[in-house]
């Protein structure tokens, strides 16, 4: 069965404090890995895809990577506006466009 | 504006009563999918379907019943509610191509 383990489960940082989200995962052939990003009261907004181990996407503070068993998202110099609950998921190969999410990691960035 | 829309926002109702959640977008993907969040935020799928036609049927109770008049809507309606069917309803689109999903705002469902 396809797994998603996110850690840790909360993480408290000071603005411009560099830190790293990791998600560990085991799937039956790897379609691609999904990073998205919640907002209380809102849905999951899509951030990146990685799709084979050595692949990185950027976008602004945020640097996504992955390797055959996980993946981490780098946030450098967060900002109050990162604050969120980033969420990742995996979907496998086989024709389902099913996507498997772990718990996420609520990420609170302090001024 | 492009977007996933889902009606209604909030939903308070009794247990045993049946409720309908509609969910329609205007982005043109073929694919559409109900998650639901527990309270604990984990977002897990009950359904999906690609241009009408169910694909993914997870292990979810009978009283759940989605159904798809087009490609660009997909609705939930669900049975005699318990209070276990509190949680977030999220629906989403995608294309076949594999890509990210694009969420609605979701549908916060409260049994009491």
């Amino acid at each position: 069965e396809d797994q998603v383990t996110q850690s840790p489960e909360a993480l408290r940082l000071q603005e411009g404090e560099s830190s790293s989200l990791n998600c560990s995962y085991t799937v039956s052939g790897l379609r691609g890995l999904f990073w998205y990003r919640q907002d209380p009261g809102k849905g999951p907004e899509f951030l990146f895809t990685l799709y084979s181990a050595g692949e990185e996407k950027e976008k602004e503070r945020l640097k996504a990577t992955l390797t055959k068993k996980e993946s981490f998202l780098h946030i450098t110099a967060p900002k109050p506006e990162d604050s969120a609950t980033y969420l990742c998921a995996v979907g496998a190969q086989g024709g389902s466009e099913k996507l498997v999410f772990g718990k996420g990691t609520k990420l609170t960035v302090n001024p | 504006d492009t977007a996933v829309s889902q009606t209604p926002k909030y939903l308070v109702t009794q247990m045993g009563n049946d409720k309908s959640i509609k969910c329609e977008q205007n982005l043109g993907h073929d694919t559409m999918y109900w998650y639901k969040q527990d309270s604990k935020k984990f977002l897990k799928i009950m359904f999906s379907y690609n241009n009408k036609e169910l694909i993914i049927n997870e292990t979810v109770p009978n009283r759940f019943s989605p159904k798809s008049p087009d490609k660009a809507h997909l609705n939930l309606h669900i049975n005699s509610l318990e209070l276990g069917d509190s949680a977030v309803y999220f629906c989403a689109s995608s294309q076949l191509t594999g890509d990210g999903y694009t969420f609605g705002s979701g549908t916060r469902l409260t049994v009491v």
